[in-house]
């Protein structure tokens, strides 16, 4: 069974200052990655996903991810956070369902980042 | 395009009383979803639609029924209201396609059962 841990469940920083959001997976087959970011009394909205290739992914609003397959990681980061992106967090894998051809994606149980003026 | 859509928006039942949740799409996807989210444990996959006609159970589906009632449409139907089930949930769709396919979220729907 697959796994998701998401290390921190807030982060607060200051506003300009750099974050890493940090999500680990567990799974002994190819994965695709995703984060996915949720505002204040809103649905989920996709920020980036690792298919395949670089692994080294952008993604909205000047979020990076970089897909570690050793450490089987995929921390999210940006170099420079505005009070907007106070939001909750989420990584989630998408996997094949045992037996089947369908997919499920399974998320962590999220980071909430608070931007500080 | 609205995207996805839910109604209604808030919800306030009593034990025991039943209620339907509705959810449609009008972007032609093949593939709907179900989700509760309660605070400090994620989304978790209540039950979802892979195509028109058919419905699988996710990881927390009793309780819970639903109805594929045609392609944009994918109903939550709650029998009988029991306060563990008071949360937020998602209603989601996407364009299967290997497991690579974005879900796109609908902006959900508060229940609290009193």
């Amino acid at each position: 069974a697959q796994s998701v841990t998401q290390l921190d469940s807030q982060v607060p920083v200051f506003e300009e200052a750099p974050v890493e959001l940090r999500c680990n997976y567990s799974s002994s087959v190819s994965v695709y990655l995703f984060w996915y970011v949720q505002y204040p009394n809103q649905g989920l909205q996709l920020l980036l996903k690792y298919l395949s290739g670089s692994t080294l992914v952008k993604g909205i609003n000047g979020f990076e991810a970089e897909f570690n397959k050793s450490q089987t990681s995929f921390h999210l980061r940006k170099p420079s956070v505005h009070i907007s992106d106070t939001a909750e967090y989420f990584c989630a894998v998408n996997l094949r369902d045992s037996g089947g051809s369908n997919y499920k994606l399974t998320f962590g149980k999220g980071t909430l980042l608070t931007v500080n003026p | 395009n609205a995207g996805v859509t839910q109604t209604p928006k808030f919800q306030v039942l009593k034990t025991g009383q039943s209620m339907t949740l509705q959810c449609a799409q009008d972007m032609n996807h093949n593939s709907m979803y179900w989700y509760r989210q309660d605070p400090g444990m994620g989304l978790r996959l209540i039950y979802y639609s892979a195509s028109e006609g058919t419905t699988d159970k996710g990881e927390v589906p009793n309780g819970y029924n639903v109805s594929r009632l045609n392609k944009r449409e994918f109903s939550l139907r709650l029998e009988s209201a029991a306060p563990s089930q008071t949360s937020v949930y998602f209603c989601a769709s996407s364009d299967p396609s290997g497991g690579t396919d974005t879900q796109y979220f609908g902006p959900g729907t508060r229940l609290t059962v009193l």
